[in-house]
């Protein structure tokens, strides 16, 4: 049982560069999230997922676009790479309970991603 | 949105000493976990706890909604225990409910 995999681990991009943050989760969960995170600081929620075929936005998602590709998959794109864009993203997954109530969150290992 | 703030920022202690961590959040919640981030920087959830106290195994929480803190308990630290504790809530009103917000974290340093 893998849990939740992102891929890739590691990235460097140039400055205007484009690319595809990938996440899927085996654990038949309904609710999908990216997070990104800064030194120093906590997670920040970029678009999060609460159900197949629907995505919203979260504290931070201005250079983002999300995909929310099937049950299992919820990929992020950034379509053209900025510096401030170099974080540390976080995938995760949850049962969404009723309207509101997130469960227990899990997340993946986190990508790398460096612009220069 | 909500603020949630946690204390102290960052903690040393010699291995075997308890440790108390809070965590400080502006309104009502549906929900409160706490997470625990490894020096490799794996995030690992330690507890789903809006309410009440639990336990697992060296640690526990308590959660008192109603005054709108949580605290994490470790005893006996040891040199794993080490990494950043995270402490995120769900906001109960409608407009951010389904989305965590997480405070900037505990840095816990155990020393051998």
């Amino acid at each position: 049982n893998a849990g939740v995999t992102q891929t890739p681990k590691f990235q460097v991009l140039k400055t205007g560069q484009s690319m595809t943050l990938q996440c899927a989760q085996d654990m038949n969960h309904n609710s999908m999230y990216w997070y990104r995170q800064d030194p120093g600081m906590g997670l920040r929620l970029i678009y999060y997922s609460a159900s197949e075929g629907t995505t919203d936005k979260g504290e931070v998602p201005n250079g983002y676009n999300v995909s929310r590709l099937n049950k299992r998959e919820f990929s992020l794109r950034l379509e053209s790479a900025a510096p401030s864009q170099t974080s540390v993203y976080f995938c995760a997954s949850t049962i969404l309970q009723g309207w509101a109530n997130t469960g227990e969150l899990f997340f993946g290992e986190g990508s790398r991603l460096t612009v220069l | 949105g909500i603020q949630v703030e946690q204390s102290p920022p960052d903690l040393i202690l010699q291995e075997g000493a308890n440790s108390t961590l809070r965590c400080n959040f502006s309104d009502s919640v549906n929900n409160l976990q706490w997470f625990h981030q490894n020096p490799w920087g794996q995030l690992i959830n330690l507890f789903y706890i809006p309410s009440g106290t639990k336990q697992n195994g060296r640690l526990s929480a308590t959660t008192v909604a109603t005054e709108r803190y949580s605290l994490l308990y470790i005893s006996s630290s040891q040199t794993t225990d080490s990494g950043v504790y995270f402490c995120a809530v769900e906001e109960r009103s409608s407009g951010s409910a389904r989305q965590l917000t997480f405070g900037s974290g505990t840095q816990l340093t155990v020393l051998p």
